[in-house]
């Protein structure tokens, strides 16, 4: 009965691989996020999708590309990925774009 | 841009003593301030939030207080227990209706018993 769920919780990669992270949610919510965490655990926002359209954009490197299929999915892929790509991924949801955030339990990136 | 700046960086305090964390933000017309809880391999939790039309609001041994005048606001939590630590966020929501969270930089609380 897991809110929001992304898998994988671990990936380990080498530089250049492409790599992909799932994330769903079961609240019926209209908004989803992508944030990263870095090794200080400073938490930025990347992207947000509301109802499967893309309403932010921050300045991303555009090897990441979001896909949500239907609004409870938003899948995270990451193209030659890099050494600074390494950090811990979030996927959250909130039932608008006002409302306060689920977060899933992470997915820790590791690139070698 | 916005900015959200959170201190102190870590915190520790002897069980039953309280805990004050303090943010500050740059964007006046921020609305929106949510504190997030963090324990280690999970992704963060809410534990509170209030709006800018109200100045404090309470629940149970945690409460949160809102100066909208100062732009800051801070979290508090009394009777602290070991299973308070973990790393606290606080946030504010921008301006504008995409509802991006700017979130401040973490502390670390220890409780020790």
């Amino acid at each position: 009965d897991t809110a929001v769920s992304q898998t994988p919780k671990y990936l380990v990669t080498q530089m250049g691989n492409d790599k992909s992270i799932k994330c769903e949610q079961n609240l019926g919510h209209d908004t989803m996020y992508w944030y990263k965490q870095d090794s200080k655990k400073f938490l930025k926002i990347m992207f947000s999708y509301n109802n499967k359209e893309l309403i932010i954009n921050e300045t991303v490197p555009n090897r990441f590309s979001p896909k949500s299929p239907d609004k409870a999915h938003l899948n995270l892929h990451i193209n030659s990925l890099e050494l600074g790509d390494s950090a811990v991924y979030f996927c959250a949801s909130s039932q608008t774009s006002i409302s306060p955030l689920h977060f899933g339990n992470g997915t820790r990136l590791t690139v070698t | 841009g916005e900015n959200v700046e959170q201190h102190p960086s870590t915190l520790s305090v002897q069980e039953g003593d309280s805990a004050v964390i303090k943010c500050t933000y740059s964007d006046s017309a921020s609305n929106y301030f949510p504190w997030y809880k963090q324990e280690l391999g999970k992704g963060p939790q809410l534990i509170i939030d209030i709006r800018s039309n109200v100045g404090e609001k309470k629940d149970q041994r945690i409460a949160v207080t809102l100066n909208k005048t100062a732009k800051h606001f801070s979290l508090h939590i009394t009777e602290t227990q070991p299973e308070d630590s973990a790393v606290y966020f606080c946030a504010a929501k921008g301006s504008s209706n995409t509802g991006k969270l700017i979130f401040g930089q973490g502390t670390t609380l220890q409780v020790k018993p």
